[in-house]
């Protein structure tokens, strides 16, 4: 069974540029979500989609990030204009699906490495 | 706010060394609580524990859940350097069953 796919794994820009990530959930997988992860810290969720639609983003900071998943499938999450403070790991998860019965494992894919400079 | 939180930060250990490492939570709608072990990568799932007193095992791992005083704790006995990592822990929270992570515990093993 393939994993989650993200894309690129490292981006390196310049604060007030734009950049946008990429995620490919496990086949199936109807929950999908992203976390940021900065130096040090745990996981933190900017957004869980179920299918195409918005679970919760009340963590996303609107003025300037961005997701979306339109075929309930792959996503984007997008970050314009970047600051230095978005310096972080991007992580994309899926899982079968928040509703599913028993245990609601997610699975995590290998990152995004973004540096503000 | 929601918490969860960790403790130590770091820990540096030999090889053959048990180490303990710590979790408190006060959370709204509490589920489950998780282990995740994360190297340079991604978080990669241990265990996940809902009711008190179960201790969960998995070899040399093992895990204890105290729902009335809010804490968990994860058991490594006689560690190995492949033990070297960042443990998570995480509580599933609410109909939505979203993650809280901790800041976690940077655990290096020497040989």
């Amino acid at each position: 069974e393939a994993g989650v796919a993200q894309s690129p794994r490292y981006k390196i820009i310049e604060k007030r540029q734009s950049v946008a990530f990429w995620c490919n959930p496990i086949s199936g997988h109807a929950t999908l979500y992203w976390y940021q992860q900065i130096l040090g810290q745990g996981p933190k969720l900017l957004i869980q989609f179920q299918n195409n639609g918005v679970v919760d983003d009340s963590q996303l900071p609107k003025d300037r990030f961005s997701a979306e998943r339109l075929k309930g499938v792959d996503s984007t999450l997008k970050i314009q204009p970047a600051k230095l403070e978005d310096s972080a790991v991007y992580l994309c998860a899926s899982s079968l699906g928040f509703r599913s019965r028993g245990y609601n494992e997610q699975f995590f894919g290998p990152g995004t490495r973004l540096t503000v400079l | 706010e929601d918490k969860v939180v960790q403790s130590p930060l770091s820990l540096v250990v030999h090889e053959g060394d048990t180490v303990t490492l710590n979790c408190s939570y006060e959370v709204t709608n509490f589920r489950s609580l998780l282990w995740y072990k994360q190297e340079k990568k991604a978080p990669t799932f241990l265990f996940m524990l809902t009711s008190s007193g179960i201790e969960k095992k998995s070899g040399r791992l093992s895990s204890i859940l105290d729902k009335k005083e809010l804490f968990s704790i994860l058991n490594i006995t006689a560690t190995q350097t492949g033990d070297s990592a960042i443990y998570l822990c995480a509580v599933e929270q609410g109909s939505a069953r979203q993650l809280t992570f901790g800041s976690g515990t940077q655990l290096t093993v020497l040989p």
